[in-house]
Order: structure tokens, then sequence, then C-alpha cells
């Protein structure tokens, strides 16, 4: 199974401000990597796929890069709405896998 | 809008069954690969388990913590798909999401269903 590894487990940025969430995998996905957004209670929701396609409805904000086993996640101009836990996933290889999460926070 | 709502989750005692369902409006739903995931309180996402559309033999698969106890199964004319757990032990209590699969991407997830494992 591919492992992935988030980093920074927690995040605290200030609105307005850009935040960087870096995902690693164990070996090479390509470009089969998937962002989420979490908020407490809530379903995750899928912002990225493809490592840099934005999903239906998401802003222009974010943006993901990376391709092999390096990817980033870039929210641009933090609103309050992005305060939330944020995971990745491969889907190159079965199973599926997904990251720790990054929780970003208020600063 | 594509829509799937869990029911079924509940208390139950270790060693019990349970079955949920994940029902689906919006999109056709025998078209697409189905799969359950797991959030333990307060920890991460876990896959648990897949089945193929039957155009692709409606084949399974299954995370080992799960393997040779949860079922997964899918009724294309009603447009459910189902989980079902037997010998549930504590380490299952986790909220339970079904997603849309497109290969081995979630796209679309339902609220989730709370299950809880406990005497």
């Amino acid at each position: 199974e591919i492992v992935m590894t988030q980093s920074p487990a927690t995040l605290s940025v200030s609105p307005g401000e850009r935040a960087t969430l870096s995902c690693r995998a164990s070996q090479s996905v390509s470009g089969n990597l998937a962002w989420y957004q979490q908020k407490p209670g809530q379903a995750p929701r899928l912002l990225i796929y493809g490592a840099s396609t934005r999903a239906t409805g998401i802003p222009a904000r974010f943006t993901g890069s990376g391709s092999e086993t390096e990817f980033t996640l870039t929210i641009s101009s933090l609103q309050s709405e992005d305060f939330a836990v944020y995971y990745c996933q491969q889907y190159n290889n079965w199973p599926c896998s997904f990251g720790q999460g990054t929780n970003l926070d208020i600063k | 809008e594509v829509q799937l709502v869990e029911s079924g989750g509940g208390l139950v005692q270790p060693g019990r069954s349970l079955r949920l369902s994940c029902t689906t409006s919006g999109s056709t739903f025998g078209d697409y690969a189905m799969s359950w995931f797991r959030q333990a309180p307060g920890k991460g996402l876990e896959w648990v388990s897949f089945i193929r559309s039957e155009a692709f033999g409606g084949t399974t698969e299954y995370a080992a913590s799960v393997k040779g106890r949860f079922t997964i199964s899918r009724d294309d004319s009603n447009t459910i798909a189902y989980l079902q757990m037997n010998s549930l032990r504590i380490e299952d209590t986790a909220v339970y999401y079904c997603a849309r699969m497109l290969g081995w991407l979630p796209d679309i997830w339902g609220q989730g269903t709370m299950v809880t494992v406990s005497s």
C-alpha cells in the first residue's frame, strides 16, 4: 500500500494570507492525486483531482501542483470558510490511500 | 444534482451485525463503481470496500481490516449500495461514508452515518 504523508499536521495562517500544504507519496502515483476539504461534522469535499484540476465549483484560489511523489495545495488569500482539515489521496494504485490530514486553522 | 444518503447506522454490541444503505439520486447509478469509507472519531479517512459496476462484473474489493466480515453489494434497479457488517468490533466504530467512484477517485460523498460498537 502506498503511504501518503502530509505536512505540516497543523498550519496556522491569518485570513487573507496564503497557505501551502504538502503531500508526499511513498512511491510514484503519477498525477493521480486528489485533495479534499473536510469541515467538522461534514463529509469530505473534492477540491482537486489529477493533481491540478479543480473540481466543479471550486474557487480559483485553490491550486494544486506536483507529480510523482511530491504534491502541493496552495490556497491564496484565505477566506474564513477555508479553515478546515485537508486530505490528500492517491488513486493510482489499489487500494487508494489518504494522508493523515493537515488542520488549517486561524492564526 | 447528484446526492448520496447513508442510513442504517446506530449503536450495536460487539459481535453483532448491521447493514448500511446508500441511496443515490441524480445520476445513472449503474454506470459507476461505489465505495464505502470510514472515519473513526478524531481520525483520518480509511477506505473500506469497493464494488465495480455491473459492466465490469460487479466485483468487489475489501480492506484487510474488514475482509471476511463485511460485504458490499448493489441494487442498480433501486440505485442503492449496501454494506453488510458482521462480527462487529469496537475498532469498527466510525462515521461511514459512501462515495461514487470514478475509477479509484471518490468524487461525490454522502453525509455519513455513525456506527458505534460498544457493550
